[in-house]
């Protein structure tokens, strides 16, 4: 089973931020926060990961609480492109990867 | 990022045949490759592990003789479905794991007729 736990669906104004929230209550101290995303009828798509320090790269910004239960996907300024499903994903990186239901996120004109 | 390629992205096949379907890991060696299968509408629930040169883990409630998946080497893995039927239309899906990162292949739409 999944350790994560996201809305289902989220909306945002193109140009405008995303944030994506994410809870893992139950994350062990070698686990790390993952997310991917999948467009439609494609394979997932690595955006970043973290440990407990925030994070960013080209793509997005990950926040994670001090206290590691929760995390939040920032992407800056959302385009039509991102309309995707986005999985939060807590892993030690030397085992299978479960997926959770994930966040449609669509991005509206 | 590292490459993994999968091969056919779509196949049409008849109820009762076989299919096969090819995982390349382009720029690494993959030990270790994963199968997915997505449903319409559903999140990717994994299938079974493939471990190169032995054989492969599989998740409850999949099939083996069903689904047999062979990895011979360090950049290949396919996975087989035998006697198609409709209800294993679907979605399939593999990864590669390269130290703590997973990529995934391009997935491969089956539609058994």
């Amino acid at each position: 089973d999944a350790k994560t736990t996201q809305p289902p669906s989220m909306d945002c104004a193109e140009g405008r931020a995303a944030n994506l929230p994410c809870n893992h209550s139950t994350i062990s101290g070698n686990e790390y926060v993952y997310w991917y995303r999948q467009i439609h009828s494609q394979g997932p798509q690595y955006i970043i990961h973290g440990l407990k320090n925030n994070e960013t790269n080209e793509m997005a910004s990950l926040i994670i609480t001090e206290d590691r239960k929760s995390s939040t996907l920032i992407l800056p300024h959302a385009t039509l492109r991102d309309t995707a499903v986005y999985y939060c994903i807590v892993w030690r990186g030397s085992e299978k990867l479960v997926f959770g239901k994930g966040t449609k996120l669509t991005v509206n004109p | 990022g590292a490459v993994v390629s999968q091969h056919p992205s779509w196949v049409i096949c008849k109820s009762g045949t076989s299919v096969k379907i090819e995982c390349r890991s382009l720029d690494f060696q993959a030990t270790t490759m994963f199968w997915y299968r997505q449903f319409p509408k559903q999140s990717l629930m994994l299938m079974a592990t493939s471990n190169e040169g032995s054989k492969a883990t599989y998740e409850q409630g999949v099939e083996k003789d069903k689904f047999l998946i062979n990895h011979a080497s360090l950049t290949l893995s396919t996975l087989t479905v035998t006697s198609a039927h409709p209800e294993d239309s679907s979605f399939y899906i593999c990864s590669g794991h390269q130290t703590t990162e997973a990529f995934f292949g391009q997935g491969t739409r089956l539609t058994v007729v």
